[in-house]
């Protein structure tokens, strides 16, 4: 099955720099992989994803790249705010099956003033 | 849409007690999925559906936990009898093929 690498497990940034999560994935039929955000007591929410037809997405700050190649995908955010302070979850599955997503296993970012 | 909704969203329960969990996924989402999550073991999930149908339980601790779909609105996950080790927050999510994946609110169970 799908395994998933997420580092680092704990990131602090001063508020204004940029953080870059990295994730490693093992199968190469996944062609899907979502980034989740989930702030402390609160439920994971979808962030950004991007498809393996594509190599790169953006949505104002945060961005995403994708290497088939060496089957790894990273989430960057630009400008970090405060209110980027969470834990990011990264994730991958293959959309031709009715399959599950393997999430990362998180990385705690800290936002610092 | 209300999104994915869960009940109760707090339980405190005794040791020994039977505690039930329920899910109505988003209208139309054809995969639902139940995930426990504690600070030690991080996002796990327990088992998933398709079309109403168990495709993947082995992510079930033990016997004590059993999960059902009796139709496309509504699931229940249930622990018989509870232990203090199951305390966590256990969220349900729903996906329609293809698409993205959204999470409900979680329960957030205490067993004493």
């Amino acid at each position: 099955g799908e395994n998933v690498e997420q580092h680092p497990s704990t990131l602090s940034v001063q508020e204004g720099d940029s953080a870059v999560i990295k994730c490693t994935y093992s199968d190469s039929a996944s062609n899907y992989f979502p980034w989740y955000k989930q702030e402390l007591g609160k439920r994971p929410q979808l962030i950004i994803d991007i498809r393996s037809n594509v190599g790169e997405k953006k949505d104002q700050r945060i961005a995403v790249t994708l290497n088939k190649t060496a089957k790894h995908f990273s989430l960057h955010i630009t400008e970090t705010q405060p209110e980027d302070s969470a834990v990011y979850f990264c994730a991958a599955y293959y959309t031709g099956t009715a399959s599950k997503l393997t999430f990362g296993t998180g990385t705690r970012l800290q936002v610092t003033l | 849409d209300a999104g994915v909704i869960q009940s109760p969203r707090h339980e405190v329960t005794e040791m020994g007690q039977e505690v039930t969990l329920r899910c109505k996924p988003i209208s139309g989402h054809n995969s639902l999925f139940w995930y426990r999550q504690t600070m030690m073991r991080g996002l796990e999930l327990l088992i998933y559906f398709n079309n109403n149908v168990p495709i993947d339980d082995s992510g079930m601790p033990e016997d004590r936990f059993s999960a059902k779909m009796p139709n496309a609105s509504f699931s229940t996950l249930k622990i018989q009898p509870s232990e203090p080790r199951d305390s966590a927050v256990y969220f349900c999510a729903s996906r329609m093929r293809h698409n993205e994946q959204f999470f409900g609110p979680g329960t957030r169970l205490t067993v004493l």
